[in-house]
């Protein structure tokens, strides 16, 4: 199947500094991304829809001024998080589709393996 | 706004035990996927469903979507203790394009 890569993996960083997410699909061009975030034996919560070329779409209650997303091109998204804080640590998951963008998908969606971030 | 729950949340069963975990969304679903993540690794897609009242099979695993669309469940039969970890189900509700995940079911198998 396809992959999609993310990076780091694991990220430790001091409260109010800024990390950097990156998401790629690596064989298929995705004009859709999308990010969770997924506490400790929780499910995973949509915190935003990526479009190539376009504004990204956040869920209700997600700060869009604390988590930048851009999807500069159909095969990289990034989520920053900013002037991060304790409470912003968790497992952050992209996930990838070659769907048309903003279209319903009955398309599979394909995760990254995930990026741990811990603020201290 | 829309929910997806999952019960059971968790479920031990001896090895060879059969289990099932059912998804029940709150609003009527385009289609269903489901996903498997193993302790510490990402979800893994597993199969979609489409059509009311549509059954697969992959194997030991038989995933059924209901005649209204809004629950779906899956079986596995005889378990292994490589199906180990949590089973998610994810709805597309028609006329969106994001798919709401389940709360989740983690299947512990004893050996």
């Amino acid at each position: 199947g396809a992959v999609v890569s993310q990076h780091p993996s694991r990220v430790i960083c001091k409260s109010g500094t800024s990390v950097k997410i990156e998401c790629r699909s690596l064989d298929f061009q995705a004009t859709t991304m999308f990010w969770y975030r997924q506490f400790p034996k929780q499910s995973l919560m949509l915190m935003a829809t990526s479009n190539e070329g376009s504004k990204a779409t956040y869920e209700q209650g997600v700060e869009k001024d604390k988590f930048l997303i851009n999807h500069a091109s159909l095969t990289l998204s990034t989520l920053t998080v900013t002037s991060a804080h304790p409470e912003d640590s968790s497992f952050y998951i992209c996930s990838a589709h070659p769907g048309l963008a903003g279209a319903p998908s009955s398309y599979e969606q394909y995760f990254g393996p995930g990026t741990r971030l811990t603020v201290t | 706004g829309q929910q997806v729950m999952q019960i059971p949340q968790y479920q031990h069963v001896q090895e060879g035990e059969d289990f099932t975990t059912y998804c029940n969304s709150s609003t009527t679903l385009s289609n269903i996927q489901w996903y498997k993540q193993r302790p510490g690794g990402h979800p893994v897609f597993l199969i979609q469903l489409v059509k009311s009242g549509e059954v697969k099979k992959q194997k030991r695993l038989t995933f059924q979507f209901g005649e209204a669309k809004k629950n779906s469940s899956l079986h596995i039969t005889a378990t292994q203790t490589t199906d180990v970890g949590t089973y998610f189900c994810a709805g597309l509700t028609s006329g969106t394009y994001k798919y709401i995940f389940g709360t989740g079911t983690r299947l512990k198998v004893l050996a």
